[in-house]
């Protein structure tokens, strides 16, 4: 199973939006509508931020948001805030029954 | 608060064991499916295995595929991942991970022990 692709980095000014995306495959992100977003801090252990394409858990921030078309999801941060900087990683459910994890994007606010 | 606690990590000699074990506490550990997940040094994450809240089914990564056994103990709240045949690109912080009931998501993540597969 390969990894998603994202983009290695993104930046963005405080107070832009950005958005990444996360490309697979129709047998992981194209097949079931289970896309996860999590981020991660340096050193410190993910956190969930995205599940079901769409859905945050409670107490995420609403400045967060994702969708997802045809075999590439996409999460939005919007607001950017210096706390944002971080790595984030995209996860998909396979038709194999198993998990996939996308490489990472590092965003940097400017 | 939900918290997960790994162990058993270390510095292990090529075609060595470990035994990595997780530690969980405020939920009901027998509720939910538990999974491995893995991060190389400065590399993203992997998918290692998982199983399901009984027991009866496990989920395996191909990359650790017929080395790396899941396993649970309900009355203990245990989760273990016993690891053979190690490799020098097993090497990794290793998380323990709660299954986000249903949803095929992982909702809370341990802190992360240290593997290390070297001469």
């Amino acid at each position: 199973q390969s990894a998603l692709t994202q983009p290695a980095s993104v930046s963005g000014s405080p107070g832009q939006s950005i958005t990444i995306s996360c490309t697979g495959t129709s047998s992981d992100v194209g097949a079931y509508n289970y896309v996860s977003w999590s981020q991660q801090h340096p050193g410190k252990a993910p956190k969930l931020l995205i599940y079901d394409v769409t859905n945050r858990p409670s107490g995420v921030s609403d400045r967060f948001s994702a969708s997802k078309s045809d075999n590439t999801a996409f999460l939005t941060i919007s607001g950017l805030q210096a706390e944002d900087e971080a790595h984030y990683y995209c996860s998909s459910y396979t038709t194999s029954s198993n998990w996939v994890f996308g490489g990472g994007t590092k965003v940097t606010v400017l | 608060e939900v918290q997960l606690v790994e162990s058993g990590g270390g510095l292990v000699q090529p075609g060595g064991s470990l035994r990595l074990s997780c530690s969980p506490s405020g939920f009901i550990f027998s509720d939910y499916a538990m999974h491995w997940v893995r991060q190389a040094p400065g590399k993203g994450l992997e998918y290692v295995s998982g199983i399901n809240d009984y027991g009866s089914r496990t989920h395996y990564a191909d990359s650790i595929r017929d080395r790396f056994t899941i396993s649970r103990d309900n009355s203990k709240s245990t989760v273990s991942l016993q690891m053979t045949s190690l490799r020098p690109e097993d090497t990794a912080v290793y998380y323990c991970v709660r299954d986000l009931r249903g949803r095929y998501s992982f909702d809370f993540w341990g802190q992360g022990t240290l593997v290390t597969v070297s001469s």
